[in-house]
């Protein structure tokens, strides 16, 4: 199916631990994105990247590393894995075409418990 | 800095009835595109709507539409002929577009929508 995938769609880390969110897209967008959304509120923008080698911190980058070598792939790497970082994850694409962006498309997005 | 404000935090409207989500948001720039998302309890988010801020026409998606006030900066959401489906967290979002854009959208806080039976 064409989109955004993203895995694990669930995952429960105790704190410490380290881990890798996966994001993949197959409609050749260029704009990557990585974002957080806590219970009850709005998305924060983590991480994102306008093309392969190109990454850039958002508004809430602590605690997390990314990296893009592939147009297809962006994923988020979690490091030391804090309570804070408990929230539902998600990665979106992007891309303009002649009469400006067209929003984004979303991944079915990652809910990380860290206990 | 950019800003969206979503005054809202719930709402609920009758089944069949109309309601109006309200949006502002704080920018300097010209060139912008705003956004209205739903997102179901499946916590999928999904594309409502999308305005060009240089268009003085407001957008309409079926049963939804906008009232764009571009110097009220005021960006609200009317969903007509609301159905059981409509039930979700709606969030209004802006995303400033140019030369050298990288296509970050800022949200706002979300307003929860209940359509009652």
């Amino acid at each position: 199916n064409a989109g955004v995938t993203q895995t694990p769609k669930f995952r429960i880390l105790k704190i410490g631990q380290s881990m890798t969110l996966q994001c993949a897209q197959d409609m050749n967008h260029n704009y990557m994105y990585w974002y957080r959304q806590d219970p009850g509120m709005g998305l924060k923008l983590i991480y994102y990247s306008v093309g392969a080698g190109i990454t850039d911190k958002g508004e809430v980058p602590n605690g997390y590393n990314v990296s893009r070598s592939t147009t297809e792939d962006f994923p988020l790497r979690l490091e030391l894995a804090a309570p804070s970082q408990t929230s539902v994850y998600f990665c979106a694409s992007s891309y303009s075409g002649d009469t400006g962006p067209y929003g984004y498309t979303f991944g079915s997005g990652t809910r990380l418990t860290v206990v | 800095a950019q800003t969206v404000t979503q005054s809202q935090p719930e709402m609920s409207v009758q089944e069949a009835e109309t309601v109006t989500l309200s949006c502002t948001y704080d920018t300097s720039e010209n060139n912008y595109y705003l956004f209205w998302y739903k997102q179901p309890p499946s916590r999928q988010m999904i594309l409502v709507i999308r305005q060009e801020a240089y268009k003085q026409q407001n957008a309409t998606e079926n049963r939804f539409s906008v009232n764009f006030q571009k110097a009220a900066k005021s960006f609200s959401l009317k969903i007509s002929d609301s159905q059981l489906g409509d039930t979700a967290m709606y969030f209004c979002a802006f995303m400033i577009h140019g030369s050298g854009n990288t296509g970050k959208l800022i949200f706002g806080q979300g307003t929860t929508l209940q359509v009652k039976p």
